[in-house]
């Protein structure tokens, strides 16, 4: 079984949409919680970065983490055709410096 | 701020050749990472510099492979005898500290033939 595991997708959702993206984990020691957008043949962009439990906003982008059950959540509002990409969360513990991926959903938003 | 920077962004050669990618992290971090990254899967953590000094290796990171950080600013990653499973994107990424965010370069894309 994987450290973090990611709905596998692919989602297809029309534009004005929300999305919801979801992870797993198994490592308690995780801190620190990130997600990350990634265009094709682009590197991974950081949309999120968040340390253990609650919820943070930015924009149209929502964050959320609960510990407890060790289950993270991005949602996206009011999705566009340049939101279409594949979502990567990534996580780390406090003394971490490695990143562990879940293997990414691919999100694609028709106009 | 300028971003990782990673050359050559595409790498194609024969099977049992060398080939070594550079990346430049953003100025002010000191801690720089490589990554693999195959299709339809998450990046891998393969090692950490901590300024010049390389601090973790990965088991994925065979003794083919070697990395570099001379003064601690940009790194090299060094493949010798290249093997068709060594074909994949991989990715530099740099912070500016312990649990600060890393930043990814767009990726070298190396192509065994």
């Amino acid at each position: 079984q994987k450290e973090v595991e990611q709905d596998p997708g692919p989602l297809s959702v029309p534009e004005g949409a929300i999305v919801s993206l979801n992870c797993t984990y198994s490592n308690s020691a995780f801190q620190y919680f990130m997600w990350y957008r990634q265009y094709s043949r682009k590197g991974p962009e950081l949309l999120m970065y968040t340390y253990s439990s609650g919820n943070k906003e930015d924009g149209r982008f929502t964050a959320q983490v609960d510990k407890s059950s060790k289950y993270i959540s991005l949602f996206i509002r009011d999705s566009q055709p340049s939101d279409s990409a594949t979502y990567l969360c990534a996580m780390s513990g406090s003394n971490d410096y490695k990143l562990s991926f879940g293997a990414g959903t691919t999100v694609t938003v028709r106009a | 701020d300028t971003g990782v920077s990673q050359n050559p962004r595409h790498k194609i050669t024969k099977r049992g050749q060398n080939v070594t990618f550079r990346c430049d992290p953003i100025s002010e971090h000191n801690r720089l990472y490589w990554y693999r990254q195959t299709l339809g899967q998450g990046p891998e953590f393969l090692t950490y510099f901590q300024n010049e000094a390389q601090l973790e290796k990965s088991r994925l990171l065979s003794d083919r492979f070697s990395a570099e950080r001379p003064k601690g600013s940009f790194s090299t990653l060094e493949i010798q005898r290249t093997e068709q499973g060594d074909s994949a994107m991989y990715l530099c990424a740099s912070s500016q500290g312990r649990n600060q965010p890393q930043h990814f370069g767009d990726g070298t894309r190396l192509s065994i033939l």
